[in-house]
């Protein structure tokens, strides 16, 4: 079955520091893209970056990059530099088949608390 | 300025009674969906839809009623066979792509949510 697992409920970090929050997937799919949100406690669904199974590259976006491990399964989400606008709820998805226009699987979320 | 909307923002609801939440895109966007949050929880798929008045059940449809008369409306209807409704509802939309490309990037777009709460 397609998951997503995301075994950090809830990660504290200081300003400035970088921080990582983990996913794994299970998927027997060969061509399949990964998703990470961030949703601030108003609740809208931010995009942040995306990295598909054939890309060579790991994706990066500003301050966050994904460490994509394909063999591992792991797509994990690395922050650089945290800022208190950084605290909220972070989730992991995967669009399975490769196929555009399907719905995306999420995990479960991790939730980020940045402090001064 | 191109979005989704969501309509309302907070929705009561007493036993019993079915409700509707609207969801409008302008991005011109061919697929559609409906997830379901529950507190501290991922999202979970109730329905989506690629074209005009067609769609699919996701994981937790049950309870639930959809439409799709228009590319850019999308409502979703919590029926009184839901028996626990009480959640956060995030309709989001994407476009679809074919061949080599649908193994491209292809974000889904998401609305600001309904939160809808059972009296």
């Amino acid at each position: 079955a397609q998951k997503i697992t995301q075994t950090q409920p809830g990660m504290f970090v200081q300003e400035k520091e970088a921080v990582t929050l983990d996913c794994t997937y299970d998927t027997s799919d060969q061509s399949y893209g990964l998703f990470w949100y961030k949703q601030p406690s108003s609740g809208e669904m931010i995009f942040l970056i995306y990295q598909g199974s054939y890309d060579e590259q790991n994706a990066t976006e500003g301050r966050y990059s994904l460490n994509f491990q394909k063999a591992r399964k792991s797509a994990n989400l690395v922050i650089s530099a945290s800022q208190l606008g950084d605290s909220a709820m972070y989730f992991c998805a995967m669009r399975p088949r490769g196929q555009a226009g399907t719905a995306l699987i999420f995990g479960k979320g991790t939730t980020l608390s940045v402090s001064s | 300025d191109g979005g989704i909307t969501q309509s309302p923002k907070y929705l009561f609801r007493k036993e019993g009674q079915n409700v509707t939440l609207s969801c409008e895109q302008n991005l011109n966007h061919d697929a559609m969906y409906w997830y379901r949050q529950d507190p501290g929880q991922g999202l979970r798929l109730i329905y989506y839809s690629q074209i005009v008045n067609d769609f699919q059940k996701g994981d937790i449809a049950e309870g639930y009623s959809v439409s799709r008369e228009k590319k850019e409306s999308f409502p979703l209807t919590v029926t009184s066979a839901q028996k626990n409704p009480t959640a956060f509802y995030l309709c989001a939309s994407s476009t679809i792509l074919h061949g080599t490309a649908a193994h491209s990037y292809n974000e889904q777009f998401f609305g600001p949510g309904t939160r809808l709460t059972v009296l």
